[in-house]
Parts: structure tokens; C-alpha cells; sequence
């Protein structure tokens, strides 16, 4: 159990529809990670947030948009939803604000599947 | 435009031999590289990773090698064991500036058989 809690575990959606997917980092942890995995895929890096502040940015599409809160989840939002997006979408938690020695620990994903 | 590639995705060895895992890169600017193991319905688990200043190096059963000339590196798993099976991950980052902006590869499917 890597201590990283994501939510929902699957999301069945129709096209055009908007979903929110949440993260909980690991006690401690500040930072936490988006990333898509479509399929056959690597992980493709969407964005990063640092105690609440945008600290990087990927591949990220204008539809989707994260932010942290204050007890430092995360929710991922995806709108205008197409059948490209189905993906698993991976939340990821570190300490610290993105040092290269403190390996991510990643919540088990949501399975999007857009119809 | 894939700057990780893992170029095998999958091999089968048998239990107790050695397994190899291989990785390329493009990115001349990556410094740091890590492997991630991911079960099926589970998020990947970091395995073992290597700076650019080594060639190697091991965690157990498990040695990364780094060939930064030919900007390639090798996952060694000896010996090999059922439990092992997974799906592998390559990634990599700059060190300056990229924090754990990791650029992962496609992955290779190891099966471990008895």
C-alpha cells in the first residue's frame, strides 16, 4: 500500500459529460502528480502541485484542469469529455517540491472510460 | 516523439535465470533514471534508479546500468523469480530543474515462468 488513496477506482462516462477524479498524497507529502496512461502508453506527465501552487506543467489539454486544497488532496477535472480520453489517470505524492531523490509514490488509478 | 523507449514489450524467462530489461533514451538532458514495477490493478512502485555520475547500480537482486554514450540502460533481475512478474517502467528526468517531471517509457511485460 503505497498510501496514496485515489477515487473513484473506475468512471463510466458518456462524450460531451465533465468527471472530477480525487487524490489523497501520503501523510506528509506536499507534493502530488497527475499522469495518464492510455493505452499502450507510457505515463504521460499532466501537472504538478506544490502545498496548494502549481509547480509544473505537462502534456495537460485546456479541458482538464487540478487543483490542491488545503489538506492538500487534489482533484483532477476533465470536461468536455471525448473517447480519446478514456485512459487510467494516476495520482502520485512526494515530500518535497520535485527534488530528483524522492521517488513518487503512486495511488492504484482511475480507470476513465468515456462512451 | 517517445524520448524513452522501451523497445521490447514483453519477455518470458524462466525461474532463477537472469532477466534484462532495456531502455533508451533521446534526451541528452536527462540525468536521473528510475524503474517502476506495476502490478495489474495497482499503481507503479519504484524499484531502483542510477544518476548519470554512476554506471551502476544494485539493490539486491536488481542492478541498473547506465550507458551514457550510447544513452541506454539496463535493468538486471538474478535470479529471476515467479513473483517478479510485473510490468516494468523505465523513466527519466533531469536532474536541474525537472524535479520529478519523469518522462516514462511504454513499459516491457516480464513473465517469470516455473
Amino acid at each position: 500500500d503505497s498510501g496514496v488513496t485515489q477515487t473513484p477506482k473506475h468512471l463510466i462516462t458518456a462524450t460531451g459529460q465533465r468527471v472530477t477524479l480525487r487524490c489523497s498524497p501520503r501523510s506528509g507529502d506536499l507534493s502530488v502528480y497527475w499522469y495518464q496512461q492510455s493505452l499502450d502508453q507510457g505515463l504521460q506527465f499532466l501537472i504538478q502541485y506544490y502545498n496548494g501552487e502549481e509547480r509544473a506543467k505537462g502534456n495537460i489539454l485546456e479541458r482538464f484542469s487540478a487543483q490542491q486544497f488545503p489538506d492538500l488532496h487534489s482533484e483532477l477535472n476533465l470536461s468536455s469529455l471525448e473517447l480519446g480520453d478514456s485512459a487510467l489517470y494516476f495520482c502520485a505524492s512526494s515530500p518535497a517540491g520535485g527534488t530528483w531523490d524522492s521517488p513518487l509514490h503512486f495511488g492504484n488509478g482511475t480507470r476513465l472510460t468515456v462512451t | 516523439d517517445q524520448q524513452v523507449k522501451q523497445n521490447s514489450p514483453s519477455l518470458s524467462v524462466q525461474e532463477g535465470r537472469i532477466s534484462i530489461l532495456n531502455c533508451d533514451y533521446t534526451n541528452s538532458m536527462f540525468d536521473y533514471f528510475l524503474w517502476y514495477k506495476k502490478y495489474p490493478a495497482e499503481g507503479p512502485t519504484f524499484l531502483i534508479s542510477i544518476s548519470s555520475i554512476k554506471d551502476k547500480n544494485e539493490d539486491g537482486r536488481f542492478t541498473v546500468f547506465l550507458n551514457k554514450s550510447a544513452k541506454h540502460l539496463s535493468l538486471h533481475i538474478v535470479p529471476s523469480q515467479p513473483g517478479d512478474s510485473a510490468v516494468y517502467f523505465c523513466a527519466a528526468s533531469p536532474i536541474t530543474g525537472g524535479g520529478n517531471k519523469l518522462t516514462f517509457g511504454t513499459g516491457t511485460q516480464l513473465k517469470v515462468e516455473l
